[in-house]
């Protein structure tokens, strides 16, 4: 079936050090999404890719989709212990509304 | 915008009794609706979609009578563990779709149910 993958499932940095984890789809994705759940929250939508190789900032986050549309990635830089959390990303699944989610990065950073 | 509203955050009941779960879109109006579980240090595990005046439809593995999913109005939908026994007790997230054709999905803050 329809999968999406993500890399690294953990990821523990200093702060101060750069992040990046990547996301990998089986299918071509008409738009690809990236959520942060914080430590005992729940997701929260930060942006969404549609246009091949479109690449978005938000101040120390940059968001990039693939050429193909089957892969992206959030780099995040210079992290800080805001930036605290597990990062999922998801994709439309092909039949229906629903989204496939990644297994997600937990981010831990050390102060 | 986009508020989606989770109620309870937080449940403990007893082996053998049933306990519900609202979701609600505060601010706008959601046709549908999706119920997630999420089990520590793992991925949202999609349980149903939840779909205003009809029934809901369930991912493969979901027991339809265990996890009763009602979508009665355009903001509101509920979930009702039924019979609810110590391996249901996890976190239970809702969440609501954007109205527009983005299908960006707004989530409620969860459940988290421990059933004794």
């Amino acid at each position: 079936g329809q999968q999406v993958m993500q890399i690294p499932q953990y990821q523990h940095v200093q702060e101060g050090e750069d992040f990046t984890t990547y996301c990998n789809s089986s299918t071509t994705l008409s738009n690809i999404q990236w959520y942060k759940q914080r430590p005992g929250g729940h997701p929260v939508f930060l942006i969404q890719l549609v246009k091949s190789g479109e690449v978005k900032k938000q101040k120390r986050l940059t968001f990039q989709f693939g050429e193909a549309k089957k892969n992206s990635s959030l780099h995040i830089t210079a992290t800080q212990t805001t930036d605290v959390g597990t990062y999922f990303c998801a994709g439309p699944h092909n039949q229906g509304g629903k989204l496939i989610f990644g297994q997600g990065t937990e981010l831990s950073v050390k102060p | 915008g986009a508020v989606v509203s989770q109620h309870p955050s937080w449940v403990i009941c007893k082996s053998g009794t049933s306990v519900k779960i609202e979701c609600r879109s505060l601010d706008f109006q959601a046709t549908t609706m999706f119920w997630y579980r999420q089990f520590p240090k793992q991925s949202l595990m999609l349980m149903a979609t939840s779909n205003e005046g009809s029934k809901a439809t369930y991912e493969q593995g979901v027991e339809k009578d265990k996890f009763l999913i009602n979508h009665a109005s355009l903001t509101l939908s509920t979930l009702t563990v039924t019979s609810a026994h110590p391996e249901d007790s996890s976190f239970y997230i809702c969440s609501a779709r954007s109205q527009d054709s983005k299908n960006i999905q707004y989530f409620g803050a969860g459940t988290r149910l421990s059933v004794l």
